[in-house]
Order: structure tokens, then sequence, then C-alpha cells
């Protein structure tokens, strides 16, 4: 199966533009997940959707970050208007909502977007 | 709640030694363990995983875990060092309630010594 696919993979924008990345979860996988790294720090989770609804957006920073995921398929998150701070690289996952023994609970990332913010 | 610890940062071991990447967690039911390892400018990889099978899990390229309950913990080892072996490497925990997020440690770097 096909995995987890993320565009871009790279974007470089000024301050003040905006962006929007793009999580294209494993077909069939209700849960999706948003997580971001900045340069040199650790992993930290932003929102979680079950098929198109939020389920936990705790992890979002500002009212700059908003997500979507309409039809309950592909994700995006946009920021706008990007700051320097914004920089890092954003990774996307899905999980099966089934959950059990076996591979069932896996999360499978996609490769990353990388966003420099100059 | 549920929590994951690494315990160390930095590792430094030299090539051809075993390597030891320690991890806590906290849950309060069984949950899923696992280990990804990320090169520099790649993504995240599955290294392997524990799903309440067997304790000890084997993964790719030699790594290991063994899960014990009793130490609440799920620590990475491998034998003998490779130098394609440098990276950093991630314990996370997922929970068995789908409404709950994966959770990441703080990642431990490991730099191998020639």
């Amino acid at each position: 199966e096909a995995g987890v696919t993320q565009f871009p993979s790279h974007s470089v924008i000024e301050k003040g533009q905006t962006v929007t990345l793009r999580c294209d979860p494993i077909s069939g996988h209700d849960n999706l997940y948003w997580y971001r790294r900045v340069m040199g720090k650790e992993i930290k989770f932003l929102l979680h959707f079950v098929k198109e609804s939020k389920q936990d957006e705790s992890g979002m920073p500002n009212n700059r970050f908003l997500a979507e995921r309409t039809g309950g398929t592909y994700s995006t998150l946009k920021v706008q208007p990007a700051e320097l701070e914004d920089s890092g690289v954003y990774f996307c996952a899905s999980r099966r909502a089934t959950v059990g023994q076996g591979g069932n609970t896996e999360a499978f990332f996609g490769q990353g977007t990388r966003l420099t913010v100059v | 709640a549920q929590s994951v610890t690494q315990l160390d940062s930095h590792v430094s071991v030299s090539e051809g030694t075993p390597v030891l990447l320690r991890c806590n967690y906290s849950s309060s039911y069984s949950p899923s363990l696992f280990w990804y390892v990320q090169h520099p400018n790649k993504g995240l990889q599955l290294l392997l995983k524990y799903t309440s099978a067997a304790t000890l899990v084997k993964g790719i390229n030699g790594f290991e875990a063994e899960f014990k309950k009793s130490e609440t913990s799920f620590h990475l080892t491998k034998p003998s060092a490779h130098m394609s072996d440098a990276a950093e490497y991630f314990c996370v925990v997922s929970p068995m309630n789908r409404d709950d997020k994966i959770i990441f440690g703080k990642g431990t770097r490991l730099h191998i010594l020639p």
C-alpha cells in the first residue's frame, strides 16, 4: 500500500507570507496526526484528526495555524502569516481506527515538510 | 495519561561495540511501543514495534528491544554498532485508545566513534 505522502518536501517563504502543507494519509486510516520539530528541539504534537473531526488540537501554537481535513481524507496545515519561529520540519502520520493487536496501532509517518521562513 | 522518557540525549559508542538506548514509559494500560530512527535530512523510519506479543522484539538493521513491564522500560540495543547507525532515535508510545495522541520521547542522538 502507498505510504503517507507530504507535499511539498521543502518550502522557503518570507516572513508574513502564507504556506499550506498537505498530508495524504494511507487510505482507510481514520487517524491523522500533525507533528512539528523545530531544529534541535523535540518532536511536538500539533493536532489529531479522527476522520474529519479535530480530536485534539492542544498542540497548535497559535491562531496563525489552521488545519483542515475535508471529507476525512487528506489534510492541510496552513500557516498565515508565517513567522521566523515557524521554521522546522512538519511531520504527518496516520493510523487505523481499529485499535488492537499486531500492526493495527502502528503509526506511519510521512517524510516531512521542511519549512524555512526567512 | 501516557508519557515516555528517553534517559540520554546523546550516546557515543565505538564502532563494533554494543549500543544501548534507554526508554522508560508510563501508561495506565498496556501500550504499544515503538522505536523510530531519523537520519540526517531524512524522514522517520520505523525500527521495531511492541504490541503485546513477544516481549523481545527484533527490528531492522540488527536492532532489538525488550519490553519489561516490571521496569516500565523498552530499551533499544544492538550488539555491534556500525557507522551507519549514527542518527537520532525516538521512543514512541501509541495509545490503545484511538482518541489519544501518539507521544514521542525527546530523542537520543547516537554518535559512532571510529
